[in-house]
């Protein structure tokens, strides 16, 4: 089975700009979940969609929103862009039908804004 | 506010002997528990989990340990290798799919 992929793996961006991630999860799974990683912040949970619908959101400002398709495919969208949000952002895709699945990562984003 | 902590920010241990990673939690709702291994540059691989309805469970080398009075749970690796030299994450979660995470600790195997 194919793993998690994220697009692009790096992006530069500029202050006031808004960004759109891609995450395709492994085949079968239907839960698609996001983070962000800064350094010495470890990973900080930002929502988490299955079948289409957001089931869980972390502490994120509204600036962060996220969407998933019918084939379980998942974006995530950054407006108005700030330096802060340069990170890591990292999808991890489940089963998601309990909540006992593991999480799968796929490689990460690496967002720069400038 | 971290609700998941992991206080040993490296930790180096020789090839061979046991490698004892600590986490401690402060959410007693949390039921779920997973460690995560992590490269540069690549996102972090699932290595073992842990309900709460266990205080053990082991997968080769790796063995996972819960404590729910002390909300704390721990990775033993033994014996370790130098391809375990990276960071390593505890997480835990109380709700579907949401989890908390802690700081990582970064581990180096010395041949």
């Amino acid at each position: 089975k194919a793993g998690v992929t994220q697009t692009p793996r790096y992006l530069i961006k500029t202050r006031g700009q808004q960004v759109t991630l891609s995450c395709s999860p492994i085949s079968g799974h239907r839960s698609v979940s996001w983070y962000q990683q800064t350094p010495g912040q470890g990973l900080q949970f930002l929502f988490e969609y299955f079948s289409e619908t957001q089931r869980n959101k972390g502490n994120f400002p509204g600036r962060f929103s996220g969407r998933q398709f019918s084939n379980s495919r998942s974006e995530m969208n950054v407006s108005t862009l700030e330096l802060g949000d340069s990170a890591l952002y990292l999808c991890a895709s489940s089963l998601g039908e309990t909540s006992y699945n593991e999480q799968f990562f796929g490689p990460g984003t690496r967002l720069t804004v400038l | 506010d971290q609700q998941v902590k992991q206080n040993s920010p490296s930790l180096s241990v020789q090839e061979g002997r046991i490698s004892i990673l600590n986490c401690d939690y402060t959410n007693s709702m949390f039921d779920y528990f997973l460690w995560y291994k992590k490269y540069p540059a690549e996102g972090p691989t699932f290595l073992i989990s842990i309900s709460s309805i266990k205080d053990k469970n082991e997968d080769g080398r790796f063995t996972v340990f819960l404590n729910k009075s002390a909300k704390h749970l721990s990775l033993h690796i033994v014996p370790s290798q130098p391809g375990d030299s990276a960071v390593y994450f505890c997480a835990a979660s109380g709700d579907f799919n949401k989890f908390y995470f802690g700081s990582g600790t970064k581990l180096n195997v010395k041949p």
